[in-house]
C-alpha cells in the first residue's frame, strides 16, 4: 500500500517569512514527485515537480527531494497572503507495464499566511 | 489553450439514482485520470485511460462505478445506484503521457441525499 504523509496543519506563517511544507512517502520505487496547491472549493493546481535528489527552484518556490530518506519538501519564500491554501504532495511510481497508476496524494497541509 | 473541463459542476442525486459525470481533457492529451476527493482529504485515484484503453481501474470502489472513453477523448464516469458515501468531488486530470504532469479540471461536486 503506497502512502504519502503530510502534517494536516494548519501551518501559520507570518507574511514575508519562509513557509516549509514536508511530505514523506512509503514506496521506495517512486520516481516523480509533485506539489499541488488547492484553494478552497477549487481543483488542484500544479506548483512544482521534481524527479532528482536535491533542490529545484522556481521563483519563490523550492522543492527538495531526498530519496534515501523518502522525503520531499516545498519551501515558499517571501510568503504572501495569496499563498494561503492547502498544499498537496503527490507521488508517482514508474509504469510497470501492467498498467499505470495515478498519483498518490497526501491529505494536504493547510497553510495560512498571516498579514 | 483550453484546460480540462468537467460537467456538470454540481450534481445532487437521490440515493439509488444513477449519475454520469463528463470530462473533456486538454486537446491531444493521451492520458486521462479520474480521482475522488472527499472533504478534507487528498484526491484518491480511481481509474486511468491511455487513449481509449482503460489500463488501470484498481481504484474504483465498487462495481457500481464504471468509466469509459470510447473515442480516446471525452470520458464519462458513471455511478449506478448512488449511495451517500459517494458524495465527494470527482476530479478529472489529463496529461501527454502517463509519466508527465497531470492537469486537473474544476471537478464535479456530487451530493447524494
Amino acid at each position: 500500500q503506497k502512502e504519502v504523509e503530510q502534517n494536516s496543519g494548519p501551518l501559520s506563517v507570518p507574511e514575508g517569512a519562509i513557509a516549509s511544507l514536508n511530505c514523506t512517502y512509503s514506496d521506495r520505487g517512486s520516481q516523480s514527485f509533485f506539489w499541488y496547491r488547492q484553494y478552497s472549493g477549487k481543483s488542484p493546481e500544479l506548483i512544482m515537480f521534481i524527479y532528482s535528489n536535491g533542490d529545484k527552484e522556481d521563483g519563490r518556490f523550492t522543492a527538495q527531494l531526498n530519496k534515501a530518506s523518502q522525503y520531499v519538501s516545498l519551501l515558499i519564500r517571501d510568503s504572501q497572503p495569496s499563498d494561503s491554501a492547502t498544499y498537496l504532495c503527490a507521488v508517482k511510481s514508474p509504469w510497470s507495464g501492467g498498467g499505470a497508476d495515478g498519483l498518490t496524494f497526501g491529505k494536504g497541509t493547510h497553510l495560512i499566511i498571516q498579514p | 489553450g483550453a484546460g480540462v473541463s468537467q460537467s456538470p459542476r454540481y450534481k445532487v442525486a437521490k440515493r439509488g439514482q444513477d449519475v454520469a459525470l463528463r470530462c473533456d481533457p486538454i486537446s491531444g492529451h493521451v492520458s486521462l485520470f479520474w480521482y475522488q476527493q472527499a472533504l478534507g482529504q487528498g484526491p484518491e485515484f480511481l481509474t486511468y485511460f491511455q487513449n481509449e484503453a482503460q489500463l488501470d481501474k484498481s481504484g474504483l470502489p465498487s462495481d457500481r462505478f464504471f468509466a469509459e472513453r470510447p473515442e480516446g477523448s471525452v470520458s464519462t464516469l458513471k455511478i449506478q445506484r448512488t449511495q451517500q458515501e459517494d458524495s465527494a468531488v470527482y476530479l478529472c486530470a489529463s496529461s501527454w503521457a502517463d509519466q508527465e504532469t497531470q492537469y486537473f479540471g474544476p471537478g464535479t461536486r456530487l451530493l447524494v441525499l
